[in-house]
């Protein structure tokens, strides 16, 4: 018969408030993660990334922290508006030589008006 | 630079058929990657390939797939014969040096019938 499909995490926010996408790891020798933004029927956008030697790094209205001990990450969005909305990704560097990006399930992100 | 540029954008084809995806990496961006996408697995790795090498297809589900790099600024994914749970979207994406962002071309989506 036909599997379920992946259940994505979802998180429903109200516009203007702040949001957390959480995210973990599995490699604890990956060395750089990023957040990318999917909307519907286009490939992964780029959001922000951060290299672990650092354990904070903020951009515009968005914010990643990386928590190694407990190989955790997450992307917090401040001010959420309703072209926040789309399923986010965490992706892990997890080449020892060349980068190989692999990428968490993914969290659906919903602004409510 | 246009992006990642990937074709046919759409593709439907019977099963058995040879299928071919396209792929024309950013210039000057040394490594590549093939991805798929579905509900059932998420955002999985195929391939990559680092100055047109590949380093790792341990992500190719099976023999019947395959992918080239025969220069800097093209690359294919051929799946021969094609089974109708290839059904997807392929992504291809290129990035410049390891511990930099990716991008992403918008995607083939691929129906077998």
């Amino acid at each position: 018969g036909e599997s379920v499909g992946l259940h994505l995490p979802t998180l429903s926010v109200q516009e203007g408030d702040n949001s957390i996408i959480n995210c973990a790891y599995s490699n604890s020798a990956s060395d750089y993660f990023i957040w990318y933004k999917q909307e519907s029927g286009k490939g992964p956008q780029f959001i922000i990334d951060i290299r672990s030697n650092m354990d904070k790094r903020q951009g515009q209205r968005v914010t990643v922290l990386l928590n190694k001990t407990v190989k955790h990450l997450s992307l917090q969005i401040a001010a959420t508006q309703p072209g926040d909305s789309a399923v986010y990704f965490c992706a892990e560097n997890m080449g020892q030589g060349a980068q190989k990006l692999v990428f968490g399930q993914g969290t659906r992100l919903t602004i409510n008006p | 630079d246009a992006g990642v540029i990937q074709s046919p954008r759409h593709e439907v084809t019977e099963m058995g058929q040879e299928v071919t995806l396209r792929c024309k990496p950013i210039s000057g961006h040394n490594s590549l990657f093939w991805y798929r996408q579905t509900m059932m697995r998420g955002l999985e790795l195929l391939i990559y390939f680092n100055n047109n090498v590949p380093i790792d297809d341990s992500g190719m589900p099976e023999d019947r797939f395959s992918a080239k790099m025969p220069n800097a600024s093209f690359s294919t994914l051929k799946i021969q014969p094609s089974e109708p749970r290839d059904s997807a979207v392929y992504f291809c994406a290129s990035s410049l040096l390891r511990d930099t962002e990716a991008f992403f071309g918008q995607g083939t989506r691929l129906t077998v019938v």
